[in-house]
């Protein structure tokens, strides 16, 4: 299985919204609604955002929203914050019964 | 609150066998999916297999026969053995919970660093 494509880094100032995309094909982002979204802080463990293309988990703020359109899903961060520099990665259900994760994205907040 | 906490040594040598111990507290794993995941020294997210609520498994195919991951209920504990390992299995592994096995891990452990080397 190959990995999801995203891309290796997003950068945005605070207060500005960016998104960042993650491609797959039917085999997994097209064909179901389980994508999900992690943020990676350095050193630390992933945490999950956004799952089932558009959830998100309690406590996980109101700016981070997810969707899909076709074999590609997105996540958008809205009203950037010094915190949100992380890296992201999305990850994939899949049609023989796996998980597939994309490559990562670095977000820069300027 | 469940907790998840990754164990085995930190140092394995070339064609010998990395085995690692994830021990859940505070829930069962009797029920959902239980993952796990490597992260190579500044690369991304790897899945490399799940063990689920019933015993059943599922691995990443890309590792082939090289995995194993097994569960003992009574020590509500999972495990991962990945054999015959290269210096290209380095990296922090991470064992974490997911509700439906659809890829939304929602509790990692803190991940543990394995290195391959002689």
């Amino acid at each position: 299985q190959s990995a999801l494509t995203q891309p290796a880094s997003v950068s945005g100032s605070p207060g500005q919204s960016i998104t960042i995309s993650c491609t797959g094909t039917p085999s997994d982002i097209g064909g179901y609604d389980y994508v999900s979204w992690f943020q990676q802080h350095p050193g630390r463990a992933p945490k999950v955002i956004i799952y089932d293309v558009s959830h998100r988990p309690s406590g996980v703020s109101i700016r981070f929203s997810g969707s899909k359109s076709g074999n590609t899903a997105s996540l958008t961060i809205s009203g950037l914050q010094a915190e949100d520099e992380a890296d992201y990665y999305c990850n994939s259900y899949t049609s023989s019964s796996s998980v597939v994760f994309g490559g990562g994205t670095k977000l820069t907040v300027l | 609150q469940v907790q998840l906490q990754e164990s085995g040594p930190g140092l394995v040598k070339p064609s010998e066998t990395l085995s690692l111990t994830c021990t859940v507290s505070d829930g069962s794993i009797s029920s959902h999916y239980w993952a796990w995941i490597r992260q190579p020294p500044g690369k991304g997210l790897e899945w490399i297999g799940y063990i689920y609520y019933n015993g059943f498994t599922n691995h990443n195919p890309s590792l082939k026969s090289r995995v194993t991951i097994l569960r003992d209920t009574s020590k509500n504990q999972f495990s991962l053995h990945l054999n015959a390992v290269t210096a290209a299995d380095t990296a922090v592994y991470y064992c974490a919970r997911d509700p439906v096995g659809s890829g939304s891990m929602d509790v990692w452990g803190q991940g543990t660093t394995v290195t391959v080397s002689s």
